[in-house]
């Protein structure tokens, strides 16, 4: 089956740096997409990444290593308005998006 | 970027009643469009794709004569939940999708429709 793990919950420092992993099986790969979402609000898009590598935009990047099946989102200089759920998904062959249960980040100040 | 509305942003209505969502692509030409379902705490579960003209494709385990979408053109989908129950008391969050592949092949989501079914 089509499967994607991430952390349920995470907790980080205002201004420090946090990791949030990724890891997925899936029949075929287009693409991983990034989101975050905001308490009672509809996902909004942060990263895709097809190819191995970093992606850098601003205090976020997102890496691909597409022969472990292992992702991760880096969020740096932390703010109290990034304390939201990080949702990872897949594209898979049939162009289908296949979602995490998504990551809950908490900052504290 | 890519604009995706929808209405209402939230309705509250009584048990046995039918409930019309609209998912409207402001800027772009969505041939595809889904529906998700969003419960408190969890993932968003993908209920239904659709495509421009065709029928709705169902997810395993959604009723599609509860749950019915119309995708009569390329900026207008309805999800429209028939003789709803409090179970059906969701966050309801349709996305479109333009043509090409890759990056293109990204999601724009509307705001979400809060369901609550009294």
């Amino acid at each position: 089956g089509q499967n994607i793990d991430q952390p349920t919950e995470m907790t980080a420092t205002e201004g420090a740096i946090v990791q949030i992993n990724c890891t997925y099986q899936t029949s075929g790969f287009n693409g991983l997409f990034w989101y975050q979402q905001h308490a009672g609000e509809a996902p909004t898009f942060l990263s895709y990444n097809v190819l191995d590598g970093l992606e850098e935009k601003g205090r976020f990047s997102s890496f691909l290593s597409r022969s472990k099946g292992y992702s991760y989102l880096l969020l740096k200089e932390l703010q109290m308005k990034d304390s939201a759920s990080y949702l990872c998904a897949v594209m898979d062959s049939n162009y289908q998006l296949i979602w995490g249960a998504g990551t809950k980040l908490i900052i504290k100040p | 970027g890519a604009v995706v509305s929808q209405h209402p942003s939230w309705v509250i209505c009584k048990s046995g009643t039918s409930v019309k969502i609209e998912c409207r692509s402001l800027d772009f030409q969505a041939t595809t469009m889904f529906w998700y379902r969003q419960f408190p705490k969890q993932s968003l579960m993908l209920m239904a794709t659709s495509n421009e003209g065709s029928k709705a494709t169902y997810e395993q385990g959604v009723e599609k004569d509860k749950f019915l979408i119309n995708h009569a053109s390329l900026t207008l989908s309805t999800l429209t939940v028939t003789s709803a129950h409090p179970e059906d008391s969701s966050f309801y969050i349709c996305s479109a999708r333009g043509r090409g592949t890759g990056v293109e092949s990204e999601q724009y989501f509307g705001p979400g429709t809060r369901l609550t079914v009294t």
